[in-house]
């Protein structure tokens, strides 16, 4: 079964308009943490927000906020205000820390910003 | 402060070949894994090192084999070379709690 599950291939969006990208998670242990990256074309992974499974808050940095629903297993990112330079690749992944430190990440969404 | 640092950035191998890639962590960090990711997938984990050693590895034959320097650096060599390793190879390093910061990747292509 799969661990992370993106099920957006892609999504359009115009500028200064908010999307929400979707992930849900697939875990059987208590703790574990949610992460999101961007890949542009350039290929480097950019960290942009972390959701530890403890957390009670949703997490937010800046335009990026995650919607962390625990009991769905639902962790789906947010970007406020779009911006033509959010044009990307987006992957969730997560992190479940009895199994080590190895991410497990999704397929991805690519996100196209258009103005 | 320098991050991530991959070479080479590209690489044409030929099958059965052998190659070797190499990374360069943030300053101050002394964990390395790297990851493969195939065209139009998210990365799949390959292993990662602490203090020299392969602490955790994933699903991958033993063609994949590594190495951590004293200085935190890492290398990752795949022998026979597959089509099928054909991939963007990515590092990436971390320490402590910190998260992982990743490198821009090698484009290795097999031909």
């Amino acid at each position: 079964a799969q661990k992370i599950t993106q099920t957006q291939p892609g999504m359009f969006v115009q500028e200064k308009e908010a999307v929400t990208l979707d992930c849900t998670y697939d875990t059987s242990d208590q703790s574990y943490g949610l992460f999101w990256y961007k890949q542009p074309s350039s290929g480097e992974m950019i960290f942009l927000i972390y959701q530890g499974s403890y957390d009670e808050q949703n997490a937010t940095e800046g335009r990026y906020s995650l919607n962390f629903q625990k009991a769905r297993k639902s962790a789906n990112l947010v970007i406020s205000a779009s911006q033509l330079g959010d044009s990307a690749m987006y992957f969730c992944a997560m992190r479940e820390l009895r199994a080590g430190t190895a991410l497990i990440f999704g397929k991805g969404t690519t996100l196209s910003v258009s103005s | 402060d320098a991050g991530v640092t991959q070479s080479p950035t590209h690489l044409i191998k030929t099958r059965g070949q052998q190659v070797t890639l190499r990374c360069s962590p943030k300053s101050g960090h002394d964990t390395v894994s790297w990851y493969q990711q195939a065209l139009g997938q998210g990365p799949q984990f390959i292993f990662q090192y602490y203090e020299e050693e392969e602490r955790q590895r994933g699903n991958f034959p033993d063609r994949f084999s590594g190495h951590q320097f004293p200085n935190y650096s890492s290398e990752l060599n795949v022998n026979a070379l597959l089509l099928g390793d054909s991939a963007l190879y990515l590092c990436a390093s971390r320490t402590g709690v910190e998260g992982y910061t990743f490198g821009s990747g090698t484009r290795l292509t097999v031909v």
